[in-house]
């Protein structure tokens, strides 16, 4: 079963743009994890964060997340080509496995 | 240690046959786990071990698949009696569990699995 909604589910913008993407969930979590996958190959982990953290950055990548509404947000800034791929997150409750979202497809247009 | 290996890349079989994926976690992770994902869709988890012990196993998972890790360190999963809709990316993620939480969780390139 899928935990996680991801909205939108395809997004398209200019390069240099940034871009948002959401993600709800509907169980209580110890963490929260975002992965990137390009067409056809497998999963590269991007970022983590605790349920008791509210952001996190990393690089151009910047998540939130609020437990209060299980939701959490990724946005990349400065857009580019090669940041075209599916975005995925997954959501760790202690049940000994991650739980997927369906994944929002990015398409940076140059 | 280069993370996670999965083979064969990509397999195409004919309905009915027989298949056979491995996976070679990251040598320290004690945890492995096998999902699948269809086009446009999100991993699902199929099971996962703890050194050699199965703990658990989807409903997705039925009885013509069994995954095994005889010693603790690679992983097989078979599929019998293939059937169209088990065409698929199958996964293999490994991860350090301890005491104090789950780690480092790492996927392998998948191998993508075609029925005719």
């Amino acid at each position: 079963s899928q935990q996680g909604e991801e909205d939108p589910q395809a997004l398209s913008i200019q390069e240099g743009e940034n871009a948002t993407m959401n993600c709800s969930y509907k169980t209580s979590i110890n963490n929260l994890q975002w992965y990137r996958q390009n067409s056809g190959r497998g999963l590269v982990h991007l970022i983590l964060i605790r349920s008791n953290e509210r952001e996190k950055h990393s690089g151009r990548l910047r998540v939130t997340l609020d437990t209060s509404k299980k939701s959490s947000s990724l946005l990349i800034t400065a857009s580019r080509a090669a940041d075209t791929a599916s975005y995925f997150c997954a959501t760790d409750s202690g049940a000994q496995k991650l739980v997927f979202g369906q994944g929002t497809r990015l398409t940076i247009n140059p | 240690d280069t993370g996670v290996s999965q083979d064969p890349r990509h397999k195409i079989t004919k309905r009915g046959q027989n298949v056979t994926f491995r996976c070679d976690p990251i040598s320290e992770h004690n945890r492995l786990y096998w999902y699948r994902q269809t086009l446009g869709q999100g991993p699902e988890f199929l099971t996962y071990f703890q050194n050699e012990a199965q703990l658990e196993k989807s409903r997705l998972l039925s009885d013509r698949f069994s995954a095994e890790r005889p010693k603790g360190s690679f992983s097989t999963l078979e599929i019998q009696r293939t059937e169209q809709g088990d065409s698929a990316m199958y996964l293999c993620a490994s991860s350090l569990a301890t005491g104090a939480g789950n780690y480092g969780y790492t996927f392998g390139s998948g191998t993508r699995l075609t029925v005719v």
